[in-house]
């Protein structure tokens, strides 16, 4: 299975710039997708196959990346972004989800 | 208005099979390249796909639960359902259903069901 590797937490200033990273064990094109949970709700999409914004989505959150290496970009962090943020690829099978990095804002 | 709704029994017995269904609306699976998967979480861990069915009936499992895996759907009253045998303790989780239009991520989400497996 692809594995994908996210940092496990991340503490940032309302204001700020956070790049949240997810590693593949192995190639995934552009399909990697980005979802954000909140406490107790179902997770939402954010970005599509890398760098595409889903719909409603503000465009304070960005992504990037190609191959292995993906990073989702939240600027400026609003309070409301607390949350765990998950990666998941599509390219490979099974489909794969990131452990999750938890935001919290100081 | 796309909508996602599971339902499932709650709670059940280690061995039993797990019977999900989910409806929804606003959307059609038989539109070309358009799926409905089936993810779960357990409680405060991270997310595993499960299954997914397309429009052209194809179906997608888990290899690491192929066995146990029955994914089916009834079109004209826009429902997929999910069938896992012998279940147990490690089945207890949050159980999603969830749009999937092509290659584009999984763009809606239903509420998910909560299901816990004990005797």
């Amino acid at each position: 299975d692809t594995v994908l590797t996210q940092s496990p937490a991340l503490a940032v200033s309302p204001g700020e710039r956070v790049s949240i990273s997810c590693r593949a064990s192995e190639g995934v094109n552009s399909y990697m997708h980005w979802y954000q949970q909140k406490p107790g709700q179902q997770p939402k999409l954010l970005i599509y196959k890398a760098s595409n914004l889903a719909s409603g989505v503000p465009a304070r959150f960005s992504g990037s990346g190609s191959g292995t290496d993906f990073t989702l970009t939240i600027d400026p962090v609003e309070a409301d972004d607390t949350a765990t943020y998950f990666c998941q690829q599509s390219w490979n099978d099974p489909n794969t989800f990131g452990a999750g990095t938890k935001l919290e804002l100081k | 208005q796309v909508t996602l709704k599971e339902s499932g029994p709650g709670i059940l017995q280690p061995s039993q099979t797990l019977s999900l269904t989910c409806t929804f609306s606003g959307f059609s699976l038989s539109t070309y390249g358009m799926g409905v998967g089936w993810i779960r979480q357990p409680s405060g861990k991270g997310l595993e796909w499960l299954a997914n069915i397309w429009w052209d009936d194809d179906k997608y499992y888990n290899p690491s639960l192929k066995n146990r895996l029955t994914i089916s759907k009834d079109t004209s009253n826009n429902q997929t359902f999910l069938k896992i045998t012998n279940v147990d303790t490690a089945d207890t989780a949050t159980y999603y259903c969830a749009r999937i239009p092509s290659t584009e991520g999984i763009d809606y989400w239903g509420q998910g069901v909560m299901v816990t497996v004990s005797s």
